[in-house]
């Protein structure tokens, strides 16, 4: 049973451009969840989706980010226009059901933004 | 302010020794988890222990919870050179218990 995978596993982009993060979760998981860690520092919480559904994204900026979940296929985190503050550790988790159980993270998403 | 805050931030001690982190957060929580994080790579999940728990093991790994003082401990007995990791606790919320919150962790390094 393979984990949650996430790719690309580097990512460079250059201001302006958009960045697309992929995560595949874990064969059975149907609950999905994006945290972000900058350098030295722990993981934020960004957004909780199940398939078709944001359920909570309280932590995702206003602007610039979105997140989904289609019925078929990744988890998808976009950053549009990225800035050099989004340079960061993007990790995706997913869990078989809601709260109170492990979530299982993906090895992580390095954003460079030059 | 922020949950889930371990102590100490860095800790360095001897092959085979004991190695003990401690974890404060400050509202009612489901559960808390520990993970172990290599430099540059994903989370490991460690172990979780419930609200209703007072102490969990596995393998050289024992966790205590104290729900009154808010605060858990993780222990690594016999500690060897493959421990050295960032450990952090992450405190899942009576209310949105999906939504982690981690600590800044703590570098733990082993000597050989």
């Amino acid at each position: 049973n393979a984990g949650v995978m996430q790719n690309p596993r580097h990512l460079v982009r250059r201001r302006g451009q958009e960045a697309r993060l992929r995560c595949s979760p874990m064969k059975g998981h149907s609950h999905v969840y994006w945290y972000r860690q900058l350098p030295e520092e722990g993981l934020k919480f960004m957004v909780y989706l199940q398939k078709e559904n944001i359920i909570d994204e309280s932590g995702m900026p206003k602007e610039r980010f979105s997140a989904e979940f289609p019925k078929e296929g990744p988890s998808i985190l976009r950053i549009q226009q990225v800035v050099r503050g989004d340079s960061a550790a993007y990790f995706c988790a997913s869990s078989p059901d809601l709260g109170g159980s492990e979530q299982y993270f993906g090895p992580g998403t390095r954003l460079t933004v030059t | 302010s922020q949950q889930g805050e371990e102590d100490p931030q860095a800790l360095s001690i001897q092959e085979g020794e004991n190695a003990t982190m401690n974890c404060s957060y400050k509202t009612s929580i489901n559960n808390l988890q520990w993970y172990r994080q290599n430099s540059g790579r994903g989370l490991v999940h460690l172990i979780l222990i419930r609200s209703n728990e007072r102490e969990k093991h596995s393998g050289r790994l024992r966790v205590t919870l104290d729900t009154s003082k808010k605060s858990s401990s993780l222990l690594i007995t016999a500690s060897r050179a493959a421990d050295t990791a960032s450990y952090f606790c992450a405190t899942a919320p009576i209310q949105g218990a999906q939504k982690l919150v981690f600590g800044q962790g703590t570098r733990l390094t082993i000597n050989p």
